[in-house]
């Protein structure tokens, strides 16, 4: 596997399921986000891991909970999401700050 | 504050022309800026970024941006658009924030055969 991977990448769930996001990157960074891109708005950053630290919490409803084992792998738990929740969850890694980021192919998940 | 403004949502082209996607920014530090492309179900690859280091910068597929501090713009172009490069594309600029990168709203680029 080579740069940054997602997966799955489709998943429906109800509003009461718990299920969790996993992404992983191989090109030996050390920073990764979660970024959240719903139809017609910006991508919005989510998260923020520095070497396994997390630095950024974008006020993420607590039904969103991130979790950086190291700093390869980053995980986005869901539990009790709601309809509007349904978008592309985009994974990204970066050398350092203010370096250019390089992104996963995305989680697309449907809240029903 | 950094910001990042592009300037159509829009831009439709006839396979063979030029390609040129605006985008102006307001930062009170040189930037570093970006340019990303994505197409559709897929991630953000990125296509080129400004660093300081020169003004022209030349990407992947053919694109090129120009950096004009004067005009705060940092336009994509490419002379012939090929019907694969039919995608949404962002200009993203670097934030004094850590790590924060600053997202345009996007232009979707659409080739006509």
């Amino acid at each position: 596997e080579t740069g940054v991977t997602q997966t799955p990448r489709h998943l429906v769930m109800g509003m009461t399921n718990k299920k969790s996001l996993k992404c992983e990157q191989h090109l030996g960074h050390n920073a990764m986000y979660w970024y959240k891109q719903s139809a017609k708005k910006p991508l919005e950053l989510m998260f923020v891991y520095s070497l396994e630290e997390r630095v950024e919490n974008n006020s993420v409803p607590s039904r969103f909970s991130p979790e950086c084992p190291n700093s390869s792998h980053l995980f986005l738990h869901l539990h009790t999401l709601q309809p509007e929740d349904s978008a592309l969850y985009l994974c990204a890694s970066s050398q350092k700050a203010y370096y250019e980021q390089y992104f996963g192919p995305g989680t697309r998940l449907t809240v029903t | 504050a950094q910001s990042v403004t592009q300037l159509d949502s829009h831009v439709s082209v006839s396979e063979g022309t030029p390609v040129l996607l605006r985008c102006n920014y307001s930062s009170s530090y040189s930037p570093s800026l970006f340019w990303y492309v994505q197409h559709p179900n897929k991630g953000l690859q990125l296509l080129l970024k400004y660093t300081s280091a020169a003004t022209l910068v030349k990407g992947i597929n053919g694109f090129e941006a120009e950096f004009k501090k004067s005009e705060t713009s940092f336009h994509l172009t490419k002379p012939s658009a090929h019907m694969s490069d039919a995608a949404e594309y962002f200009c993203v600029g670097g934030n004094t924030g850590f790590q924060k990168l600053v997202f345009g709203t996007g232009t979707r680029l659409l080739v006509s055969p």
